[in-house]
């Protein structure tokens, strides 16, 4: 089975803070992504990365950014964490041409005070 | 640009009961359609698929159909369990390329009543 696994399932960090969300993936996927999840709003992908060091802006790319260095590893950053950040992030992969469908981590609520 | 919508929640059903979520999308081109379920303090896991128009995706007793001409993909369950109760997505992938995304709708809550 496909897993994907994200460093934290909370999070609790003050205003300002750098933030790093880790995610790790074992199939060998090609595509990995991050969103985040509001109520209401669905999911929102805020940067994606189809290989190692490649990375493309999603829908809400400000106030954050992403590193790619290994292809099992996707790093969410947030470089100073503000109130409306406050979320629920969701790191997902995919495979190649072929393969439609993304798996999904457990996801990491969190909240910036 | 694409897009899904989805019918707003909560749904509230009693079980076996029988279940409709509508989702209609705007692509251009051939898009293909998704399910994902969400189960309480999990992830996104993918119910079923339809990758061309009038295929059925089915699984765990959900279906759901590629309607082109209506532009719909509308999820059914004949009879729910309380363990059906989740946030369930519509989504759409513009293409078969690597690098394509998926568009997700807002999402569906689903409680079902023992």
């Amino acid at each position: 089975d496909v897993k994907v696994t994200q460093s934290s399932r909370y999070l609790v960090k003050r205003t300002g803070e750098k933030v790093f969300l880790e995610c790790v993936q074992d199939m060998d996927h090609e595509n990995m992504f991050w969103y985040r999840q509001d109520p209401g709003l669905g999911l929102r992908l805020i940067y994606f990365s189809y290989d190692v060091k490649m990375k493309e802006k999603g829908d809400i790319p400000e106030g954050y950014s992403v590193s790619r260095e290994k292809k099992e590893r996707f790093s969410l950053i947030l470089e100073s964490a503000s109130t409306n950040q406050t979320s629920m992030y969701l790191c997902a992969s995919r495979g190649g041409y072929s393969s439609y469908e993304q798996y999904f981590g457990p996801g990491t609520r969190l909240t910036v005070t | 640009g694409n897009s899904v919508t989805q019918m707003e929640g909560p749904v509230t059903l009693s079980e076996e009961a029988f279940l409709t979520i509508n989702c209609t999308y705007t692509a251009t081109g051939y898009p293909s359609l998704f399910w994902y379920v969400q189960y309480p303090g999990e992830g996104l896991q993918l119910l079923l698929k339809a990758t061309k128009a009038d295929d059925k995706g089915s699984n765990k007793g959900f279906e759901a159909t590629y309607r082109k001409e209506t532009t719909s993909f509308h999820l059914e369950k004949g009879s729910v369990q309380v363990s059906d109760s989740a946030v369930y997505f519509c989504a759409l992938s513009d293409s078969g390329s690597s690098a394509s995304k998926i568009i997700f709708g807002s999402g569906t809550r689903l409680s079902i009543r023992p």
